[in-house]
């Protein structure tokens, strides 16, 4: 296992276009995490999936936005209508239910233009 | 995440001792954790510590929380090049699910 891998590294994006990430978590790992990074900031909440249910979505996470785990393993997370201020990095992780701390991937970076 | 507060910079010369500083406000966390990041990568877990204990040692790095106070340290020892990094300390609340970080602590190490 390589740990966890997120696809694709970079997105540039015009404004109001759609786009779509993905996140393979580390196999074993029921737990999977969405997080988005600013510049300058520590990571924030997204979403959070125990195996294929989505258990709690911050109020950040606007209805633009939609995550979904369909089988309890890979996770993709979409954003419609992007918008300037969706520019961030979009960090994914997973954890096992008895494991402390997250295993985190690479991230996505998107940009907005 | 505002409840958790970091020093934004730090530069120490290789060999010394680092100390980086954090504060958080929640009392009924749980776990409290330091992630380190490199320059275009994820974050890496490097330690952390049950809100029960005072101190935890894990080869050149040393936790330690003050629980009175809310504050928590994490001092790497004989500190190398390799550990310039962003340093985030995190709180977890309600369980070990969820974490709110603090905006990081740039770490320099110079020569």
């Amino acid at each position: 296992d390589t740990g966890v891998s997120q696809d694709p590294r970079h997105k540039i994006t015009k404004r109001g276009q759609n786009v779509t990430f993905r996140c393979d978590p580390i196999s074993e790992h029921n737990r999977l995490y969405w997080y988005r990074q600013t510049l300058g900031q520590g990571p924030e909440f997204l979403t959070y999936f125990q195996n294929e249910a989505q258990l709690e979505k911050s109020r950040l996470l606007s209805d633009r936005f939609s995550a979904e785990r369909p089988k309890g393993s890979f996770s993709t997370l979409e954003i419609q209508r992007t918008e300037q201020g969706d520019s961030a990095m979009y960090l994914c992780a997973s954890s096992s239910n008895t494991g402390h701390g997250y295993t985190f991937g690479s991230g996505t970076r998107l940009t907005v233009v | 995440g505002e409840d958790v507060e970091q020093s934004l910079f730090l530069s120490v010369r290789e060999g010394d001792s680092s100390v980086i500083n954090c504060t958080y406000t929640d009392s009924s966390s749980t776990y409290l954790y330091w992630y380190k990041q490199e320059p275009g990568a994820g974050l890496q877990l490097l330690t952390y510590i049950f809100s029960n204990m005072d101190m935890k040692q894990d080869q050149r790095l040393t936790v330690l929380l003050n629980k009175k106070d809310k504050h928590l340290s994490l001092r790497i020892a004989d500190t190398q090049t390799g550990d310039s990094a962003i340093y985030f300390c995190a709180e977890s609340i309600r369980g070990d699910y969820k974490l709110s970080f603090g905006a990081g602590t740039t770490v320099t190490v110079r020569a």
